[in-house]
């Protein structure tokens, strides 16, 4: 099946720098790609959906000047979280879509200290 | 717009025991369903999907779920459980239509599935 990486899988930064987290679609093309964030015990919410060549589509409530989106390749989406306080701290997971289907990354965790 | 409902925040069951983690949604144009899994730490894995044809569709790891369009449910089943099935389950919608389908999931709250010996 349809493989996603992302990198960092782990990553502890101080509060105030900024952190960019790589989704990579391995073996196909994907023209949207999606950013999640999970709090523990909860479900994911969608934080913005990212598309190749584009500016991406953020949900309500999310910040997008702190939550920088590039899809810059069928193949590449990064999340920079800029300026990242301790609230920031969770489970960040993305997805490429391939027609119906969305596959998952393995997620990052970020903790900001 | 669409929302999911499991209705199950958790389900303990025995090893050996048929389970069944309950999905209803809700959505005003027809969706596609998924069930998703999630272990510790790591991201989601596809369980299966309905998206045309048979209601009844069966997935990776024993397990199938019936979509009942007249009851907006979408329950998830496995007649015989593992100690290995032991994570954190989730339901989703999508909207199927054509161009205007931008691919969102949206996600039920989980129901965590607790596979005792």
């Amino acid at each position: 099946g349809a493989v996603v990486s992302q990198h960092p899988s782990r990553v502890i930064c101080k509060s105030g720098t900024s952190v960019k987290i790589e989704c990579r679609s391995l073996d196909f093309q994907a023209t949207t790609m999606f950013w999640y964030r999970q709090f523990p015990k909860q479900s994911l919410m969608l934080m913005a959906t990212s598309n190749e060549g584009s500016k991406a589509t953020y949900e309500q409530g999310v910040e997008k000047d702190k939550f920088l989106i590039n899809h810059a390749s069928l193949t590449l989406s990064t999340l920079t979280v800029t300026s990242a306080h301790p609230e920031d701290s969770s489970f960040y997971i993305c997805s490429a879509r391939e027609g119906y289907l969305q596959y998952f990354g393995p997620g990052t965790r970020l903790t900001v200290t | 717009a669409q929302s999911v409902t499991q209705l199950d925040s958790q389900v303990p069951v025995f090893e050996e025991a048929p389970v069944e983690l309950r999905c209803n949604y809700s959505s005003s144009v027809s969706v596609y369903l998924f069930w998703y899994v999630q272990y510790p730490n790591q991201g989601l894995q596809l369980l299966l999907k309905y998206l045309s044809g048979s209601t009844l569709v069966k997935g990776i790891n024993g397990f199938e779920a019936e979509f009942n369009k007249s009851q907006t449910s979408f329950h998830l089943r496995k007649p015989s459980v593992h100690i290995s099935d032991t994570a954190e389950y989730f339901c989703a919608v999508s909207d199927r239509r054509g161009s205007g389908n931008t691919g969102k999931l949206i996600f039920g709250q989980g129901t965590t599935l607790q596979v005792k010996p």
